[in-house]
């Protein structure tokens, strides 16, 4: 069974703090690690796919680090804002598998208040 | 609009019915992968399909079927419905699944 973890389960920040959220994976047969953004009454919305160990990805105030030998990966967001407010959710595909589905964690829910 | 299609957003059904969820995926991908969403769990993986083909089977009661017909569109089969099948159900379709799912907007199954 392969498990991803995140945490922490819930995040409330003030507007403008920066904060970062961690994303645990098992580290064998690692093939690419996914980062979606998920508001409510809205579809998971793809952030980064990172495959390389110490890969990191940046999009505008958000970026991500991967760590494949250790099995985690890193979400910062930099000052945070109130639209940032979602549920963060990483996902894991694995090699050997032949159809890369994904294995999901329970997501990562930040509010952050204005 | 991810381009990912799925009807109803909203279902409500009596327990013991069947449903059929149906997903259209983005223009030009060959695989549609259904998710279950239940209260506090996390997407479960059900089904994959590829190019009309069952590729790969996760946590899918029996009671559970899908398809994929020529046109690439795709069903979720749902039978003998139970209080617990109630939850969100997503779609998502992909060129090829390393580099990610674009996801449809889901259906919301309540069974009463």
């Amino acid at each position: 069974i392969l498990n991803v973890e995140q945490s922490p389960q819930s995040l409330h920040v003030q507007e403008g703090d920066s904060t970062n959220f961690t994303c645990s994976f098992p580290s064998s047969n690692f093939y690419a690690l996914h980062w979606y953004r998920w508001e409510t009454a809205k579809s998971p919305e793809a952030l980064f796919v990172m495959t390389l160990n110490g890969d990191e990805k940046k999009k505008g105030r958000i970026s991500a680090t991967l760590n494949t030998k250790e099995g985690y990966s890193y979400l910062y967001i930099k000052g945070s804002q109130p639209e940032d407010s979602a549920t963060y959710l990483c996902a894991f595909s694995y090699s050997g598998a032949g159809s890369y589905q994904l294995t999901f964690g329970k997501g990562t829910k930040l509010s952050v208040i204005p | 609009d991810s381009g990912v299609t799925q009807t109803p957003k909203h279902l409500i059904t009596a327990t013991g019915q069947r449903v059929t969820l149906r997903c259209s995926p983005r223009s030009g991908d060959l695989s549609v992968y259904w998710y279950q969403q239940s209260l506090d769990q996390g997407l479960q993986f059900l089904i994959q399909y590829y190019n009309g083909e069952e590729r790969a089977k996760g946590n899918i009661l029996e009671r559970f079927s899908a398809q994929q017909f020529p046109d690439l569109h795709s069903e979720l089969n749902l039978s003998s419905l139970e209080l617990g099948d109630s939850a969100l159900y997503f779609c998502a379709s992909s060129v090829e699944g390393a580099h990610g799912y674009t996801f449809g907007s889901g259906t919301r199954l309540t069974v009463v």
